[in-house]
């Protein structure tokens, strides 16, 4: 099995809500991530998972808030989000460093979020 | 700042022709990957050179790395209609992180 999945596939939420976006791989891949992509823009990576431990948080705003789970599981809870957090959320998993083999990541689909 | 920068943002060809992408990146690098998106969807990984290597290929594609100039290209030869798609090359420079570079989309024509 090489894919990640996401779920919900679009969320929409007011600005008050509170809710979670997931991830799930049965790759063995002990690396996790999420990105946020808005339009016609590269990916900007927001954390890194390894071995289920929150190992990079490139400096999100803490109405975005992580969760790993087990090593199969990424969660993104989301609160009182901001109409300009509006984008695509995708989770990607690879090898963690240091594993043989090339570290690819391997990305789900995404979702698309819509914050009113 | 993203690592890489790619060339050309957009570019269109008519089904059959090659197409040609460079990234340019900053800084030393563990390896460059390229991957491809088709519109609102996840990444696809389509092959990864280590700094070691200077030449991949897999099927119609074909990647080149110069480390002194720091930059790749990425070839994909008698292109489809199916190939049209943004591609992302992205440096891996320690750790887990991946930089991804601004992106090209390409349109191939029917």
């Amino acid at each position: 099995d090489t894919e990640v999945t996401q779920t919900p596939k679009h969320l929409v939420m007011g600005m008050t809500n509170k809710k979670s976006l997931k991830c799930e791989q049965h790759m063995g891949h002990r690396a996790m991530y999420w990105y946020k992509q808005k339009a016609k823009k590269p990916p900007e990576l927001m954390f890194v998972y390894s071995y289920e431990k929150l190992s990079i948080n490139e400096s999100v705003p803490s109405r975005f808030s992580p969760e790993c789970p087990n090593s199969s599981l990424l969660n993104l809870h989301l609160h009182a989000l901001q109409p300009e957090d509006s984008a695509l959320y995708l989770c990607a998993s690879s090898r963690p460093p240091g594993a043989a083999g090339g570290n690819e990541q391997f990305f789900g689909p995404g979702t698309r979020l819509t914050v009113l | 700042s993203q690592q890489g920068e790619e060339d050309p943002q957009a570019l269109s060809i008519q089904e059959g022709e090659n197409a040609t992408m460079n990234c340019s990146y900053k800084t030393s690098i563990n390896n460059l990957q390229w991957y491809r998106q088709n519109s609102g969807r996840g990444l696809v990984h389509l092959i990864l050179i280590r700094s070691n290597e200077r030449e991949k290929h897999s099927g119609r594609l074909r990647v080149t790395l110069d480390t002194s100039k720091k930059s790749s290209s990425l070839l994909i030869t008698a292109s489809r209609a199916a190939d049209t798609a943004s591609y992302f090359c992205a440096t891996r420079t320690s750790g887990s992180r991946l930089t991804f570079g601004e992106g090209t989309q390409l349109t191939v024509n029917p």
